[in-house]
């Protein structure tokens, strides 16, 4: 277990509507970086929080957004969903806003269809 | 543009066979190189990593190679087993705040 815990597991929502992802990172670090993971790819960077900052940010549009809260956990929020964002959403938890100074690890996901 | 570029797609090996799995990138300023193993419906798990100023790392069963100059790396599994049935990501990532990642290759051992 790495100690990254996501919310919920898995997710159905219909085209349009808005959807929230949470994440806890792990104890200690200050760093979380969001991914999304389509069916038989790797994880696509769609943004870091590092210290309550958005710390850099993938090619996503913006109806992706984020939070990152003093306890360090974080939020991911994506708007008017649309089909093409059924995915594994995946957070990582590290240490010090860079990666490849600290090791990184992932939760478990949160698996979100859209119908 | 994929940074970087991962195959084979699919492997199947032998139990006790070496499963050889590669990676290719062009960005030269990419300094550590993970290793991630995702089962079904897990979040990847760092199974080992290497910065570009060793050509060798091993950690239990698992090595890594790593070619600077043809900008490759490749993960070695010794004595296989059926539980390292799994897809593996290899990564890239400068000092910065992202990996990059490759595609996956599915593995599956066959007992």
């Amino acid at each position: 277990e790495t100690g990254v815990t996501q919310s919920p597991t898995h997710l159905i929502k219909t085209r349009g509507q808005q959807v929230t992802l949470r994440c806890s990172s792990q104890s200690g670090h200050n760093t979380v970086s969001w991914y999304q993971q389509a069916l038989g790819q790797g994880p696509q960077f769609i943004f870091q929080y590092y210290r309550e900052e958005e710390n850099g940010r993938g090619n996503f549009p913006p109806r992706f957004s984020g939070l990152q809260f003093p306890n360090y956990s974080s939020e991911l929020n994506v708007n008017a969903l649309e089909l093409d964002d059924s995915a594994l959403y995946l957070c990582a938890s590290s240490l010090g806003g860079q990666v490849g100074l600290t090791e990184a690890f992932f939760g478990q996901g949160t698996r979100l269809t859209v119908v | 543009q994929q940074q970087v570029k991962q195959s084979p797609q699919s492997l199947i090996v032998q139990k006790g066979g070496i499963p050889i799995i590669n990676c290719a990138y062009e960005n030269t300023a990419f300094d550590y190189f993970p290793w991630y193993q995702q089962f079904p419906g897990k979040g990847p798990a760092l199974l080992i990593a290497i910065r570009p100023d060793v050509s060798e790392k091993k950690e239990g069963r698992f090595t890594i190679s790593f070619n600077k100059s043809a900008k490759q790396f490749s993960l070695h599994i010794m004595d296989s087993q059926p539980g390292d049935s799994a897809t593996y990501f290899c990564a890239a990532s400068y000092t910065g705040n992202q990996f990059y990642f490759g595609t996956g290759t599915s593995l599956t051992v066959i007992p």
